[in-house]
């Protein structure tokens, strides 16, 4: 079975502009959470989405946001890039939300803001 | 209330050794806690979890030990290996409420093996 898969694995982008990442849950999983990855503030969670709709989010301000679509596949958008969205950003995908079932990461894509 | 704290923040063995890396939370609503193994380049892999109806869970060489009126919870990794030299990441979730899908993460724990 293949595994979570993410893309794109790298991109740069400059101040100012805006940013759509993808993930692709493992085949069957419905919950697909994110959490943004970084040396100082290590992995912290920016939202989860189960059945197309955002059950859960983290303390980031309104222009970070996302979506699920009815096939799980989801999307977080960075609207007005700063310096500091410079991260690793991390698709972890569920079977199955609220039964404590392991979640599986991505590789993550590598996002640097110039 | 939502931290979990994590030591040491890196960790030098000889392979053999026995690695201990700690944890520590505050919110008492917190009922699995994970652990995560990251290599350069890649995305956290779960190593083994525990809920705290339990003191202690083994996986092959992993092991949790889980203290509930602490507040905290360890791991060990028996006879470890140079291939074992990764950062490893403790975390905390809330299984069976709302905030699930929510994971809080320890700080990371850098941990090399010498041969």
């Amino acid at each position: 079975k293949a595994g979570v898969t993410q893309t794109p694995r790298y991109l740069i982008k400059t101040r100012g502009q805006q940013v759509t990442l993808s993930c692709s849950p493992i085949s069957g999983h419905r919950s697909v959470s994110w959490y943004q990855q970084t040396p100082g503030q290590g992995l912290q969670f920016l939202f989860e989405y189960f059945s197309e709709t955002q059950r859960n989010k983290g303390n980031f301000p309104g222009r970070f946001s996302g979506r699920q679509f009815s096939n799980s596949r989801s999307e977080m958008n960075v609207s007005t890039l700063e310096l500091g969205d410079s991260a690793l950003y991390l698709c972890a995908s569920s079977r199955d939300r609220g039964r404590g079932d392991t979640q599986y990461f991505g590789p993550g894509t590598r996002l640097t803001v110039l | 209330q939502q931290q979990v704290k994590q030591s040491p923040q890196s960790l030098i063995v000889q392979k053999g050794g026995i690695p201990i890396i700690n944890c520590a939370y505050e919110n008492t609503a917190f009922d699995y806690f994970p652990w995560y193994q990251q290599f350069p380049g890649k995305g956290p892999a779960l190593l083994i979890a525990i809920r705290p109806d339990v003191s202690e869970k083994k996986e092959g060489r992993f092991t949790i030990s889980f203290n509930k009126s602490a507040k905290q919870f360890s791991l060990h990794i028996m006879d470890s290996q140079p291939g074992d030299s990764a950062t490893y990441f403790c975390a905390a979730g809330n299984a069976g409420g709302t905030s699930y899908g929510k994971l809080t993460f320890g700080q990371g724990t850098i941990l090399t093996v010498h041969p």
